[in-house]
């Protein structure tokens, strides 16, 4: 069974351009999860779907982040326009149901760097 | 707001030493508690968790951690390393009815010398 991808592993950008991250979680998980790790700090929340809908979007730095999950598939995460702050691993995860069962199953990261 | 503390941001240990990472936690209730390990190129992978009853939980890998409610600690242990443990290690908790929704401490560093 595949685990959690996501695509790209490392994007290099200039401050103002435009990024999406994607996400493919384990098929059939209906939970996804974006966390955002900066650079020698924790691992933050950015926001949970559940199958298409946000359920959470309460760590959300400000509005130049979206997140979208079309069909509750595969997920994006656009930081439009992207600033030197928003470098750092974008993590993904994926769990089966909301029962905490503590299960989050995550991807290797997108390492985002911000010229 | 809950909070969890990881005071050693890097530990050297020798291969086949004991291993112990300290892990601390603010929360207003009894918390879910969880370590998690990243290995280089990998994503971060569920060591074990702490949800009631028995205090000292049995993980993969041969890692164990214990929850001392007076102490607010959940601390990670192995009694012999070995070197493919090195990683980097954290420390999550989770609130009741969150959702799976996570904090997580700075994570430990781990390095293991031969």
């Amino acid at each position: 069974e595949a685990g959690v991808t996501q695509f790209p592993s490392h994007s290099v950008i200039e401050k103002g351009q435009t990024v999406t991250l994607r996400c493919d979680p384990i098929s059939g998980h209906d939970n996804l999860y974006w966390y955002r790790r900066v650079m020698g700090k924790e691992i933050k929340f950015l926001l949970h779907f559940v199958k298409e809908s946000k359920q959470d979007e309460s760590g959300m730095p400000n509005n130049r982040f979206l997140a979208e999950r079309t069909g509750g598939t595969y997920s994006t995460l656009k930081v439009q326009p992207a600033e030197l702050e928003d470098s750092g691993v974008y993590f993904c995860a994926s769990s089966q149901d909301l029962g905490y069962t503590g299960e989050l199953f995550f991807g290797e990261g997108s390492r985002l760097t911000v010229l | 707001a809950q909070s969890v503390t990881q005071p050693d941001i890097h530990i050297t240990v020798s291969e086949g030493a004991s291993l112990e990472l300290r892990c601390n936690y603010s929360y207003g209730a009894t918390p879910y508690l969880f370590w998690y390990v990243q290995s280089p190129g990998q994503g971060l992978q569920l060591l074990l968790k702490y949800f009631s009853g028995d205090t000292l939980v049995q993980g993969i890998k041969g890692f164990e951690a214990e929850f001392k409610r007076s102490q607010s600690s959940f601390n990670l242990r192995k009694p012999s390393v070995h070197w493919s443990d090195a990683a980097e290690y954290f420390c999550a908790v989770g609130l009741t009815g969150g959702g799976n929704k996570l904090t997580f401490g700075t994570g430990t560093q781990l390095k293991v010398e031969l």
